[in-house]
This record gives structure tokens, sequence and C-alpha cells, in this order.
């Protein structure tokens, strides 16, 4: 089975901190992509990657930054973390881009007091 | 750019009984997929059922079914003998270049 993982579950930061929130997955995705769900929006893609250091802007790509320096790994980084980032962010990974389904990690639900 | 609307927030159904989600999406493309996730409280998202847009005959999986009907541009779930843990959130999507999400509808499964 796929498994994707994510750093943390819940997250409590301060405005203006630095976040970063990790995402793992075992089974040798080439695609990796970062969402944020919140209610009544459903998901949005933040960023996504389609190989190790490439990246490409989601919908709502402001305010945050991404890195993918192995192929297993995908990190969302927000740089000066606003209260308006509190959200819950879904991490998923997929073989094919315009096929596949995507698997995703558990979430973390971040918030920013 | 392609939308995908699920016009019920929430729902609610008995035990055993069959329900079923709406969808409904905007595009343009003749070629895509369409996809139902399921995420339970507290718990992973996971897929559900998927639909290739060149096949005609509707996907089921299980207790799953869909109604896909491509020139309304509609794509509803159905959950026959529903059970206590089908009891999630519930989203669909549309996949061309990349995925988009409908805002989801909360189905709870009643006793």
């Amino acid at each position: 089975d796929v498994k994707v993982t994510q750093s943390s579950r819940y997250l409590v930061k301060r405005t203006g901190e630095k976040v970063f929130l990790e995402c793992v997955q075992d089974m040798d995705h080439e695609n990796m992509f970062w969402y944020r769900q919140d209610p009544g929006l459903g998901l949005r893609l933040i960023y996504f990657s389609y190989d190790v250091k490439m990246k490409e802007k989601g919908d709502i790509p402001e305010g945050y930054s991404v890195s993918r320096e192995k192929k297993e790994r995908f990190s969302l980084i927000l740089e000066s973390a606003s209260t308006n980032q509190t959200s819950m962010y879904l991490c998923a990974s997929s073989f094919t881009i315009k096929q596949g389904e995507q698997y995703f990690g558990p979430g973390t639900r971040l918030t920013v007091t | 750019a392609q939308t995908v609307t699920q016009s019920q927030p929430e729902m609610s159904v008995q035990e055993a009984e069959t329900v079923t989600l709406s969808c409904t999406y905007d595009t343009s493309e003749n070629n895509y997929y369409l996809f139902w996730y399921k995420q339970p409280p507290s718990r992973q998202m996971i897929l559900v059922i998927r639909q290739e847009a060149y096949k005609q005959q509707n996907a089921t999986e299980n207790r799953f079914s869909v109604n896909f009907q491509k020139a309304a541009k509609s794509f509803s779930l159905k959950i026959s003998d529903s059970q206590l843990g089908d009891t999630a959130m519930y989203f669909c999507a549309f996949m061309k270049n990349d995925m988009r999400f409908g805002a989801g509808t909360r189905l709870t499964v009643k006793p």
C-alpha cells in the first residue's frame, strides 16, 4: 500500500514564524502536491512538483514556498505565518499527473495565533 | 478553468438505506477523469471510485456506484446499504491537467 506521511497532525505557531510542513511518500511517485482544505472551499492546490528540484505553482501559492530535494520528500514552507494561513494542509502523491489517482497523507491542522 | 460543484453541503441517511451524492462540473474537454474521495473523521482521504470520461459504462466498486452523464456533466455517487463506517466527507474531483475538487458533502449515516 502507498503510504504518505506528514510530520505533524497538529501544529500551533505564532504570527511571523517560519513554518515547515514535511511530507514523505514511500512509493517512488514522481509527483507530489500540497493542498489546503477549508470548509466550504474543498481542496485548493498550493504547489506541486513533478520531479526532484522541480516545482509548479498551483492556484494559491502566495505566502508559501516548497522544496523537493529528494524524490520521496516534499516540504511546504510558510516564510512568515499569518492568521489567514490557519487551515488543514494535505499532502498527496501520484505516479502520473494526468490520469493517476492521488494518495493523501493524514493532514496537518495548522493554527496561527 | 474547470469547476466542480457539490450542491449538498450535508446529507444524512439511515443505516442500510441508499443515498446519492450529487456532483456537476464544467469543462470544454472531451477526455478527462472523475473521482470520488472519502475523508472519514480525523482519518486519511482515500479514493472511493474513479471514472474515465471515454468509458460509457458507469464505474462500480462493491456498494459504491456512479451515474456518469457526460452530456449533462454530472457525476453522482450512489451508496447502497449504507454503513456507519460510510460517515465521512465526500469530495468529487475532476482531472484533466490537474485535480479540481468540489467543496465536499458531509454524509452522516444514522443507526
